[in-house]
């Protein structure tokens, strides 16, 4: 069964950071590209940043430039977001997504069940 | 805020027909696929419709998907109440570099 699997998520002081793993299981990781999204609360989805399977070419939203750090370790089968310089304003739930491709940001057609972040004093 | 427009809610009784527009640019629906998310209440996004109008393994043929020029519009067809949900739709922009989504249609089955 294909699968993801979040976690890192927690309660974080503004200025803070924060590392989520997304621990894939069920088919080939390296093969495909990775995103996260997230949802603040009673919100919509806001892609976050994206990675693609062998791990050469990153892609980020302007929001977490400069702030969020996106690996992989293929070897692993783990994804990952370092986030650093917490704001209360990235307060959400962080979703990894497998993309249907291996490169840039395409359809997303697994999910996991989402992690929440909460960046609060 | 989202460069992809989609009205806040939509609803239909059971068995209707009800369509939701996504309005975008030449930088991202105009030059690229369209996708369409469903999100139950609780839950993770699911992916509807790839590719302006495929759908996935196991997504009824209920749901449709089309686009024209800069705009994509998804249909549910036989509207059911197990339709009720958040529904998503995204594309690359070109322009910006980022994936967007759009700024999600509550569907509300009366």
């Amino acid at each position: 069964e294909v699968q993801l699997l979040e976690s890192g998520g927690g309660l974080v002081q503004p200025g803070g950071s924060l590392r989520l793993s997304c621990t894939a299981s069920g088919f080939t990781f390296n093969s495909y590209g990775m995103s996260w999204v997230r949802q603040a609360p009673g919100k919509g989805l806001e892609w976050v940043s994206g990675i693609s399977g062998s791990g050469g070419s990153t892609y980020y939203a302007d929001s977490v430039k400069g702030r969020f750090t996106i690996s992989r370790d293929n070897s692993k089968n783990t994804l990952y977001l370092q986030m650093n310089s917490l704001r209360a304003e990235d307060t959400a739930v962080y979703y990894c997504a497998k993309d249907v491709g291996s490169g840039m940001p395409d359809a997303f057609d697994v999910w996991g069940q989402g992690t929440m972040v909460t960046v609060s004093s | 805020q989202s460069v992809l427009t989609q009205p806040p809610s939509a609803s239909g009784t059971p068995g209707q027909r009800v369509t939701i527009s996504c309005s975008g640019s030449s930088s991202n629906i105009g030059s690229n696929y369209v996708f369409w998310y469903q999100q139950l209440p609780g839950t993770a996004p699911k992916l509807l419709i790839d590719r302006n109008n495929q759908r996935p393994s196991g997504v009824p043929d209920r749901f449709s998907g089309s686009k024209s020029g800069t705009s994509a519009s998804l249909a549910i067809s036989g509207l059911r109440s197990e339709d009720e949900a958040d529904y998503y739709c995204a594309a690359w922009d070109d322009s910006l570099s980022r994936y967007v989504f759009g700024t999600g249609t509550k569907v509300t089955v009366l």
